[in-house]
């Protein structure tokens, strides 16, 4: 089946700074990706959805400023937390759909 | 809007032990309805789906069958084995036939299965 990686796996920074995050369809294109935010022992809540040369599609309740998302191209969708701080340690996830969706390994994010 | 309620884990079986993993939903209109699976530390991966009423999904032993009275869609499997370790999750998408639109996740069912 298709690909998706992310990079980096993990990540860990101090508060304040920002992190981003890429998600690569490897082996097709997405015009749509989504990006999942999964806390410890909890479902995947969706964060946005990522729309290849137009704007992101943010969840209630997600802040668009703190997680800026741009799809770049048709295989890359990246995910920069700005000014992180220790609530935002978790879990990203992204996914691509190609008839049916591919996830990324994950990256675990934890801020100091 | 849409909500997926699973089983709480973790549930723990003896190998060649019958599984049923309990998933239950919330949606508007006709919604397509999966088992996702994570292995650790590796990625989700679809495991079966069923895209309208009384499809039954069924991929590695594992069945499950879209029941829109029930509002159900119960992950079975015959004998499980220790490699079917890992954390469950039932989503649904909200429309029939695919997956290519935003998942709605329930918390995932940690199974551990021991030789």
């Amino acid at each position: 089946g298709a690909v998706v990686s992310q990079h980096p796996s993990w990540v860990i920074c101090k508060s304040g700074t920002s992190v981003k995050i890429e998600c690569r369809s490897l082996d097709f294109q997405a015009t749509t990706m989504f990006w999942y935010r999964q806390f410890p022992k909890q479902s995947l809540m969706l964060m946005a959805t990522s729309n290849e040369g137009s704007k992101a599609t943010y969840e209630q309740g997600v802040e668009k400023d703190k997680f800026l998302i741009n799809h770049a191209s048709l295989t890359l969708s990246t995910l920069t937390v700005t000014s992180a701080h220790p609530e935002d340690s978790s879990f990203y996830i992204c996914s691509a759909p190609d008839n049916e969706q591919f996830f990324g390994p994950g990256t675990r994010l934890t801020v100091l | 809007g849409d909500s997926v309620t699973q089983m709480e884990g973790p549930v723990t079986l003896s190998e060649e032990a019958f599984l049923t993993i309990n998933c239950t939903y919330t949606a508007t209109g006709y919604p397509s309805l999966f088992w996702y699976v994570q292995y650790p530390g590796e990625g989700l991966q679809l495991l079966l789906k069923a895209t309208k009423a009384d499809d039954k999904g069924s991929n590695k032993g594992f069945e499950a069958t879209y029941r829109k009275e029930t509002t159900s869609f119960h992950l079975e499997k015959g004998s499980v084995q220790v490699s079917d370790s890992a954390v469950y999750f039932c989503a649904l998408s909200p429309f029939s036939g695919g997956s290519n639109y935003k998942l709605t996740f329930g918390k995932g069912t940690l199974l551990t299965v021991n030789p």
